[in-house]
């Protein structure tokens, strides 16, 4: 079954305690992504990759790491987290071509930072 | 630079009347645009997209949207509203070959019984 999966899918933790967020996808996509979600914010992009060791900054990628070493992964990274950072993640993949590829979501990553 | 205004944070109707939810658009160059559909504690999923063929485009479970680039407006409508149509709606725009993704605020839909 093609799929985006993203562990863990509840975590809290506390300030400063870096921690990662995997994601993997199974559909040989080159285009990988990772959003957050906040209430009357929409997804707001943190970081984007079209490549294996291409990666690209999104629309907030403060507070943020992500390495696409393998095309099937795409970790994203907080090294120090901060409450800011409180917030539902999401990652995505597709096809390179945005014309014809659509984005395939994982179920999210609802993250508390204390 | 790119962006996208989804006009009603909240649409609520009567099973069985129409759905409307409107977007509006902003892009430097030809926009590719779609709509997504999340339902509660879910991912998100394609409903449909628009990328330079035909200006009326249709989509998965009966909804359907107009390209209107005079208007710089992707409108998403159903005839009939369902039940199970009740889950919160996201316009989704980004220019050929820029590889950015912007997302609209979101509207939730509320089907009424």
């Amino acid at each position: 079954e093609a799929q985006v999966t993203q562990n863990p899918r509840y975590l809290i933790t506390v300030t400063g305690k870096k921690l990662t967020v995997t994601c993997s996808q199974n559909m040989n996509h080159e285009y990988m992504s990772w959003y957050r979600q906040d209430p009357g914010l929409g997804l707001r992009q943190i970081y984007y990759s079209m490549n294996v060791e291409v990666t690209d900054k999104g629309d907030v990628p403060e507070g943020y790491k992500v390495s696409r070493k393998e095309k099937r992964n795409f970790p994203l990274i907080l090294e120090s987290p901060s409450p800011n950072q409180t917030s539902l993640y999401f990652c995505a993949s597709r096809v390179r071509d945005l014309d014809t590829g659509e984005l395939f979501f994982g179920e999210g990553s609802r993250l508390t930072v204390l | 630079a790119q962006s996208v205004t989804q006009l009603d944070s909240h649409v609520s109707v009567s099973e069985g009347t129409p759905v409307l939810l409107r977007c509006n658009y902003s892009s430097s160059y030809s926009p590719s645009l779609f709509w997504y559909v999340q339902h509660p504690n879910k991912g998100l999923q394609l409903l449909l997209k628009y990328t330079s063929a035909a200006t009326l485009v249709k989509g998965i479970n009966g909804f359907e949207a107009e390209f209107k680039k005079s208007e710089t407006s992707f409108h998403l409508t159903k005839p009939s509203a369902h039940m199970s149509d009740a889950a919160e709606y996201f316009c989704v725009v980004s220019e050929r070959g820029y590889q950015k993704v912007t997302f609209g605020t979101g509207t939730k839909l509320q089907v009424i019984p």
